[in-house]
């Protein structure tokens, strides 16, 4: 069964940083691009990047270069989202999603991890 | 930035039929997929490529794609359709970049 498995929920005070991860199963990690997507609390779904783990190459929206980093290690085939220093407006719900080269779309998403900023 | 403009809101009755649009500058050349999302749960893809449906979503979802304007139609609308549908713009002149449509909830009263 293909499956993306993230990690579980965060909470963090303001300024910290954070990693969060997303692991590919199933298929070949290598082969597919997985994109990170956020949802804060009651609003639409945002595209913040991608990254392809065969070779390293990433993508971000303009919305969200600078602001985060994209990574992936290939040899546990896990993706990873992080920042280095997180403000309340990063609270929200993040997924990663395979995103199918013949599909153009994401096609298997991860189960989200919610992400808490507060003092 | 590339925007994509939805309704905030489509009601339909059982049994009807809804559509749902999606609006963006010559979206007809850009391959444009669906998501529904149900509440607390992750976003699932309806339609790829326009008009294509993945294995296992049903033949009442269907797509299509034209000059600035793709639709999602469900046929036959059932109760459990009721959710929040996204569409998707993926370029091939810029591959690897996407950008998802302001989203749809569509009621089925």
């Amino acid at each position: 069964e293909v499956q993306l498995v993230q990690s579980g929920a965060e909470v963090k005070k303001p300024g910290e940083s954070l990693k969060i991860s997303c692991k590919g199963s199933g298929y070949s990690f290598i082969s597919y691009w997985i994109g990170w997507v956020r949802q804060m609390p009651g609003k639409g779904l945002e595209w913040m990047g991608i990254i392809y783990p065969g070779d390293s190459d990433t993508r971000y929206s303009p919305s969200f270069q600078g602001q985060v980093t994209i990574s992936a290690d290939k040899s546990i085939s896990t993706a990873y989202l992080q920042w280095s220093s997180l403000k309340a407006s990063d609270t929200a719900m993040y997924y990663c999603a395979r995103g199918s080269p013949t599909e153009n779309a994401f096609d298997v998403w991860g189960q989200g991890t919610m992400v808490t900023v507060s003092s | 930035s590339y925007d994509l403009t939805q309704p905030p809101s489509v009601s339909v009755s059982p049994g009807q039929t809804a559509s749902i649009t999606c609006s963006g500058d010559k979206l007809g050349d850009k391959y444009v997929c669906w998501y529904q999302q149900k509440p607390g749960q992750s976003p699932v893809l309806v339609i790829y490529q326009d008009s294509k449906r993945p294995s296992g979503i049903p033949e009442r979802f269907s797509g299509s794609n034209s000059g600035n304007t793709a639709t999602l139609t469900i046929s036959g609308t059932q109760a459990m359709d009721e959710a929040d549908y996204y569409c998707q713009a993926w370029d091939s002149s810029t591959a690897g970049y996407y950008v998802f449509g302001t989203g749809t909830k569509v009621t089925v009263l």
